[in-house]
């Protein structure tokens, strides 16, 4: 079957880094998505990874390993408004969405 | 980018009554989705809306309580028949705009069903 795999829940400070794992198992693999979704709103679009390595973009960073398949998202300089949800989505060789849980992150002073 | 707006935003329905949530896209866009996020979870495929033909349903997702129209490139519906407490979730509208495009979506509809 498919799976994505990431933390429920993650803790961090502000001004501080955080590192969100996601891990995957797919029928193919057609790039890997990070969304963020606060509370009661829809997601919206942080990063696409097709091939390997980093991609950085102003604070937030996603990392892409094809062979583990394994990605990471990458947020620096943390602030109060990053508190949320992010969703990692892997499409698989139909072209479909796979999304993971998500992971909540909780921004602390 | 597309930006796309749903109506309505949120409601509040009473069991056995049906409701249809509108979404409209400000370009044309190839494929259009619906999707379902419950509170606390993640996000459901609930259909893929097709231009002039019947939605491709996912598994536990039919038509006869879920009706999807599209009438054109810009423009879908989704209507939840027959509701019952159990479908209260957000419904939310998303579009990509190509095989391996980045997947836009709405603001969803927040339906409460008592």
């Amino acid at each position: 079957g498919q799976n994505i795999d990431q933390p429920t829940e993650m803790t961090a400070t502000e001004g501080a880094i955080v590192q969100i794992n996601c891990t995957y198992q797919t029928s193919g693999f057609n790039g890997l998505f990070w969304y963020q979704q606060h509370a009661g709103e829809a997601p919206t679009f942080l990063s696409y990874n097709v091939l390997d390595g980093l991609e950085e973009k102003g604070r937030f960073s996603s990392f892409l390993s094809r062979s583990k398949g394994y990605s990471y998202l990458l947020l620096k300089e943390l602030q109060m408004k990053d508190s949320a949800s992010y969703l990692c989505a892997v499409m698989d060789s139909n072209y479909q969405l796979i999304w993971g849980a998500g992971t909540k992150l909780i921004i602390k002073p | 980018s597309a930006v796309i707006s749903q109506k309505p935003s949120r409601d509040i329905c009473q069991r056995g009554t049906s409701l249809t949530i509108q979404c409209q896209v400000d370009s044309q866009v190839t494929m259009m989705f619906w999707y379902r996020q419950q509170p606390g979870q993640s996000l459901t495929l609930i259909a893929t809306a097709n231009q002039g033909s019947e939605a491709t349903y996912e598994s536990g997702f039919v038509i006869d309580k879920f009706p999807i129209s599209r009438p054109n490139l810009t423009f879908s519906t989704l209507t939840v028949s027959n509701m019952s407490p159990e479908d209260s979730s957000i419904y939310l509208c998303s579009v990509r705009t190509g095989d391996g495009g980045e997947q836009f979506f709405g603001p969803g509809t927040r339906l409460t069903v008592l």
